[in-house]
């Protein structure tokens, strides 16, 4: 297994438009996370899946945002009319969690967005 | 407000010296601390990660301590090598249920550069 990969890696698109981006998590990870960073700052927390279930959105999360994680398995994370300040590194994650394991999380590469 | 602060921005070590990383917590509700790596183009790498229950983890060079009481913890690396530069991130959590259901908090990085 060669980690978490994101598609695509770069996106650029106008204000307005969708845009949707694709996480293949470690095959094994139960969890997956959403994260989006911007420039000088560390990656900020979007929403979680455990399986399939959506478990937790940050405020962060508008309502042009949204994700899902159909079968548990692949991740998707959809912008809805794209605005400037949308602009960021969207960061996936995953990990195994089980009683008595720990916090870590994996990430992968990430995909740029630019809105212009 | 932040809940996990990385005070320096930067820092220079020469080859072969050690360097020490910060990171301070105003949350005590915080009890699993983590440090990631990230080159440029890549999403961040888990390095090392300690409990709130123990003071110290140690893992080849690097070495993570956790002072409760100052709500401060310092990763350390040694000797420092120039394959080390990259941003570090400090990451927090906190899970008193044990479900494991808590995204991380990440500080803002510090720019570590390794000077052959």
């Amino acid at each position: 297994d060669t980690g978490v990969s994101q598609n695509p890696r770069h996106k650029i698109t106008k204000r307005g438009q969708n845009v949707t981006f694709r996480c293949d998590p470690i095959s094994e990870h139960n969890r997956l996370y959403w994260y989006r960073q911007t420039l000088g700052q560390g990656p900020e927390f979007l929403t979680y899946f455990q399986n399939e279930a959506q478990l937790e959105k940050s405020r962060l999360l508008s309502d042009r945002f949204s994700a899902e994680r159909p079968k548990g398995s692949f991740s998707t994370l959809e912008i809805q009319r794209t605005e400037q300040g949308d602009s960021a590194m969207y960061l996936c994650a995953s990990s195994l969690w089980s009683s008595g394991s720990s916090y870590e999380q994996y990430f992968g590469p990430g995909t740029r967005l630019t809105v212009t | 407000d932040q809940q996990v602060k990385q005070n320096s921005p930067s820092l220079s070590v020469q080859e072969g010296r050690i360097s020490i990383l910060n990171c301070d917590y105003t949350n005590s509700m915080f009890d699993y601390f983590l440090w990631y790596k990230k080159y440029p183009a890549e999403g961040p790498t888990f390095l090392i990660s300690i409990s709130s229950i123990k003071d110290k983890n140690e893992d080849g060079r690097f070495t993570v301590f956790l002072n409760k009481s100052a709500k401060h913890l310092s990763l350390h690396i040694v000797p420092s090598q120039p394959g080390d530069s990259a941003v570090y991130f400090c990451a927090a959590s906190f899970d008193p249920a044990n479900s494991g259901n808590t995204p991380l908090v990440f500080g803002k990085g510090t720019r570590l550069s390794v000077i052959a």
